[in-house]
């Protein structure tokens, strides 16, 4: 049973810059959820997409948008990087909630980003 | 707003147990989560607790939650050096549909040995 897959795992960019970060979730899962973890703090939750469409935000800037595919892998873009950017991006996964069924999330091992 | 609120460090020493204390502020929230991070790694997902439960155990871990005062702890029995590593609190989602989790800044837990 695959688990959350993310790539790539590491990665170092440069102020401006655009960055786009994959993520498979577990099989069986059609939710997927991101995060950024910034050093020394929690995951902070930046979207979460369902069925193709981003059905949650966080409080994130415009600069950070995603993508669900129809076999329910997502992307997540960042535009205009900013130094304060580098961080861990964990991407989740979870199935949606069918009545009172529980919706945990499984995590990926996440991609760092660095920003020069 | 959600707020969860964690001590940073605990230390402990071995075959001793670990008690991981956490806050939490909103009240509607479904779930409350235990998750382990280790050094580079991601977020692996320990055990959970529904709202109107009061205590859960499995096998070397029991979660207990206190609703009334918004408190919930980990309590880790026999603990080991592979215990070592970042625990976080986490609640969500809130009832009635997606929801991100909210997480508090993670519990270093030390190993003495």
């Amino acid at each position: 049973d695959a688990g959350v897959t993310q790539s790539p795992t590491h990665l170092i960019k440069t102020r401006g810059q655009q960055v786009t970060l994959r993520c498979s979730p577990k099989s069986g899962h059609d939710t997927v959820s991101w995060y950024q973890q910034a050093l020394g703090q929690g995951p902070q939750f930046i979207f979460q997409y369902y069925e193709e469409e981003e059905r949650q935000r966080g409080n994130f800037p415009d600069r950070f948008s995603g993508h669900q595919f129809p076999n329910y892998s997502s992307e997540l873009n960042v535009n205009a990087l900013l130094l304060g950017d580098s961080a861990l991006y964990l991407c989740a996964s979870s199935l949606a909630r069918r009545r009172a069924l529980q919706e945990t999330q499984y995590f990926g091992p996440g991609t760092r980003l660095l920003v020069l | 707003g959600e707020d969860v609120e964690q001590s940073l460090f605990l230390s402990v020493r071995e075959g001793d147990s670990s008690v991981i204390n956490c806050t939490y502020t909103d009240s509607s929230s479904t779930y409350l989560y235990w998750y382990k991070q280790e050094p580079g790694a991601g977020l692996q997902l320990l055990t959970y607790i529904f709202s109107n439960m009061d205590m859960k155990q499995d096998q070397r871990l029991t979660v207990l939650l206190n609703k009334k005062d918004k408190h919930l702890s980990l309590r880790i029995a026999d603990t080991q050096t592979g215990d070592s590593a970042i625990y976080f609190c986490a609640e969500g989602p809130a009832g009635g549909g997606a929801d991100g989790l909210t997480f508090g800044k993670g519990t270093h837990l030390i190993i003495q040995p």
